[in-house]
């Protein structure tokens, strides 16, 4: 069945980066757009961009555009996520989601999620 | 950006009742691509509903959604012990993309 699974949680000091994966199964990775959606703890749901596969394009949200990058390996069929310049504010638990095949033309929701990777930034 | 606005932020019901969730847009949602996600406490988002009103893969036919332009509505009409859980609207014609602030179903 199609799933994807992320990386286990992580601890950084405010300054660091972190680098949160998200590896797919039971489809091709290269055939649909992942994108990156974040919750603080106790809070709501905030997208943060997607990137295309299959083409390595990406688009962030405006407050995360100079701050995110969005890479993908299709030999392993895994896509990343990086933050840099932590600070406590990004204390969340960050999730991956399956978008729209990249040759659909039209936007789509998210279907399925990933189980969420905890990044808690702390002195 | 889209702001949307959900409402009530909690809502207490008892398992039976029909429950009606609001998700009110800035402007207007283009094509009407609106989602409504499920999340319960530890869990990634679950799909619900889809395009406004398609019911995602799985999804029970008590779980209906409507709308259009700027006013959405979730409705479970009749609540089921594993339907109290806090639910998420999301728009994803504009971008950047947007959630609603959520709204808490509980048990009263």
């Amino acid at each position: 069945q199609v799933q994807l699974v992320q990386s286990g949680a992580e601890v950084k000091k405010p300054g660091a980066s972190v680098k949160v994966s998200c590896k797919a199964s039971g489809y091709t990775l290269a055939d649909y757009y992942i994108h990156w959606v974040r919750q603080a703890p106790g809070q709501g749901l905030e997208w943060m961009g997607w990137i295309n596969p299959n083409s390595g394009g990406t688009k962030s949200a405006p407050k995360f555009r100079d701050r995110v990058t969005m890479t993908r390996d299709r030999s392993i069929n895994t896509a990343y996520m990086e933050i840099t310049r932590l600070s406590p504010d990004d204390t969340a638990v960050y999730y991956c989601a399956r978008g729209a095949a990249v040759e659909v033309t039209r936007e789509m929701w998210s279907d399925p999620w990933g189980q969420g990777t905890l990044v808690t930034v702390s002195t | 950006e889209i702001v949307l606005t959900q409402s009530p932020a909690t809502l207490s019901l008892s398992p039976g009742e029909r429950a009606t969730l609001s998700c009110g847009a800035s402007q207007s949602v283009p094509s009407n691509y609106l989602a409504w996600y499920q999340q319960k406490p530890g869990l990634a988002p679950r799909l619900l509903i889809y395009d406004t009103s398609n019911r995602a893969t799985g999804i029970p036919a008590r779980f209906s959604g409507s709308g259009s332009g700027t006013d959405f509505t979730l409705t479970i009409s009749r609540l089921e012990p594993e339907d109290f859980a806090v639910y998420y609207c999301q728009q994803y014609g504009s971008s950047p993309r947007t959630f609603g602030q959520g709204t808490k179903v509980e048990i009263k």
